[in-house]
């Protein structure tokens, strides 16, 4: 089974922006792994901010935005706000399964 | 509003078997493949099976093969997880969803002696 790789930990500067990053054991992520990427709060179910690659839902910030950048999936969040602060998840597809990453701890300080 | 309710978890033995519902209102069920994703305690979202719209196609994620059945009702809109030959390391919160856009509260499975 593939292993889908984040970043443990990042940490943005309240107004600031970050890239969070999933990369693919088997090679580059492309749109054909349909990338998504979750919102985790504690104590909250997930939230889905983003699905195939870049499409967003009706509830999903504006500040957020998804894209494939050097061979990965990326979440670039684009003037931080308190209430980012979570652990996000990207999921890929695999030829009719789907594998998370490990998420990234996201600290907005 | 779209609205997701598991049930059925709860404390079994290593060995046992426990069955989860998903209820689902808010959206046509019979129009979205549906998925259930788990999380154990202080660990990561894992995604654990789909089916198809129409029960005809489904998928599991390697931990849980031959052990797990997922299944649904569409006249009833709601979505089943059979879970048999439980292990310790079953134990999470387990998620519904709808084609991985909503999500459920989730239900509590502890698999211990």
């Amino acid at each position: 089974q593939a292993v889908v790789t984040q970043e443990p930990s990042l940490t943005v500067s309240p107004g600031g922006t970050v890239t969070l990053t999933c990369g693919s054991s088997t090679g580059a992520v492309t749109s054909g792994h349909y990338p998504y990427w979750f919102q985790r709060k504690p104590g909250q179910a997930p939230r889905t901010l983003i699905y195939d690659t870049s499409n967003k839902h009706s509830w999903t910030p504006a500040r957020f935005s998804g894209s494939l950048l050097g061979g990965k999936a990326a979440l670039t969040l684009s003037g931080a706000q308190p209430e980012d602060e979570a652990e996000y998840y990207c999921l890929l597809s695999y030829s009719g399964t789907w594998v998370f990453g490990g998420g990234t701890k996201l600290t907005v300080l | 509003e779209v609205q997701l309710v598991e049930s059925g978890g709860g404390l079994v033995q290593p060995g046992g078997s426990l069955r989860l519902s998903c209820a689902a209102s808010g959206f046509t069920f019979s129009s979205y493949w549906m998925h259930w994703v788990r999380q154990a305690p202080g660990k990561g979202l894992v995604w654990v099976s789909h089916i198809s719209t129409d029960g005809s196609r489904t998928a599991y994620t390697d931990s849980v093969k031959g052990r797990f059945t997922v299944s649904r009702e569409n006249a009833k809109n709601t979505l089943y997880l059979q879970m048999n030959s439980l292990r310790a390391e079953d134990t999470a919160v387990y998620y519904c969803s709808n084609g991985l856009a909503s999500w459920g509260q989730g239900t509590l499975v502890t698999v211990s002696s």
